[in-house]
C-alpha cells in the first residue's frame, strides 16, 4: 500500500460516455499528478498539480480534464473518448516537485473505451 | 530528445538465479536516475534513486549502478525470487521538477519460473 489510492480499478465505457477517475493520497503531499501507460510505451505525463494549481498540461487532448479541489484529491474527468485512448491512467504523489522527490504511484484504473 | 533505453525487453530466468536489466540514457541536464518495479496491474514502486555523484546503491537484494560518463545504469537482483517476476521501469530526472521532467524508459519485464 503506497498511500495513493485510485478508483475505480477497471473501468470500460463507450466513447459517448462522461466518467471520472478517482485519486486520494494519505501522505500529506503538495503534488499530484496524472499518467497514461499505454501497452508497451513508456508512462506519459499528462497533468501535474502543485498546491492545488494546475502547472502542467502536458499537450493532453481537450476530451480529458483534471480537477484538483484540493491537496488530498484529484479527478481525471473522461468525455468522447477514443479507442486510442485505451490504457492504465495512473496518479501519483510527492512532497513536493524538488527534483530529487520520490514519487508514489497509486494501483491505476484500466480503462477500455470501445 | 532526451530518451532512456532499457535491455533486454524481456528475460526469464530460474529461481534462485541472479540477472542484470540495463538502461542506457541521453537526458541532460542530469538529476537523478530511479528504478522502479511495477508488479501486472499495479503502479510502480521505487526501488533506488541515484545522483550524479552515487555509482552504487542497494535495496535488499536489488543493486543499481550508475556511470554518469558512459550514462549507463544497471539493476542487478540477486537470489531471484518468484515474487520478482515484474515490469522494471529505469527513469532520468533532469531539472528541478520531480514529476514534468522525468523520462520513463520501456522497461524490463522479468519473468521468474520455479
Amino acid at each position: 500500500e503506497t498511500g495513493v489510492t485510485q478508483t475505480p480499478r477497471h473501468l470500460v465505457m463507450g466513447m459517448t460516455n462522461k466518467k471520472s477517475l478517482k485519486c486520494e493520497q494519505h501522505l500529506g503531499h503538495n503534488a499530484m499528478y496524472w499518467y497514461k501507460q499505454s501497452a508497451k510505451k513508456p508512462l506519459e505525463l499528462m497533468f501535474v498539480y502543485s498546491l492545488e494549481e494546475r502547472v502542467e498540461n502536458n499537450s493532453v487532448p481537450s476530451r480529458f480534464s483534471p480537477e484538483c479541489p484540493n491537496s488530498s484529491h484529484l479527478f481525471l474527468h473522461l468525455h468522447t473518448l477514443q479507442p486510442e485512448d485505451s490504457a492504465l491512467y495512473l496518479c501519483a504523489s510527492s512532497q513536493d516537485r524538488g527534483t530529487n522527490e520520490k514519487l508514489f504511484f497509486g494501483s491505476g484504473t484500466q480503462l477500455s473505451v470501445l | 530528445k532526451n530518451q532512456v533505453e532499457q535491455s533486454p525487453q524481456s528475460l526469464i530466468i530460474l529461481e534462485g538465479k541472479n540477472c542484470t536489466l540495463q538502461c542506457n540514457y541521453t537526458v541532460s541536464p542530469f538529476s537523478n536516475l530511479r528504478w522502479y518495479k511495477q508488479d501486472t496491474g499495479r503502479g510502480p514502486v521505487s526501488l533506488t534513486i541515484m545522483t550524479f555523484s552515487e555509482n552504487t546503491k542497494s535495496n535488499g537484494r536489488y543493486t543499481a549502478t550508475l556511470d554518469a560518463d558512459t550514462k549507463q545504469s544497471s539493476l542487478h537482483i540477486t537470489a531471484s525470487q518468484l515474487s520478482d517476476s515484474a515490469s522494471y521501469i529505469c527513469v532520468v530526472s533532469s531539472g528541478i521538477n520531480a514529476g514534468n521532467m522525468l523520462t520513463f524508459g520501456g522497461g524490463t519485464r522479468l519473468m521468474v519460473k520455479p
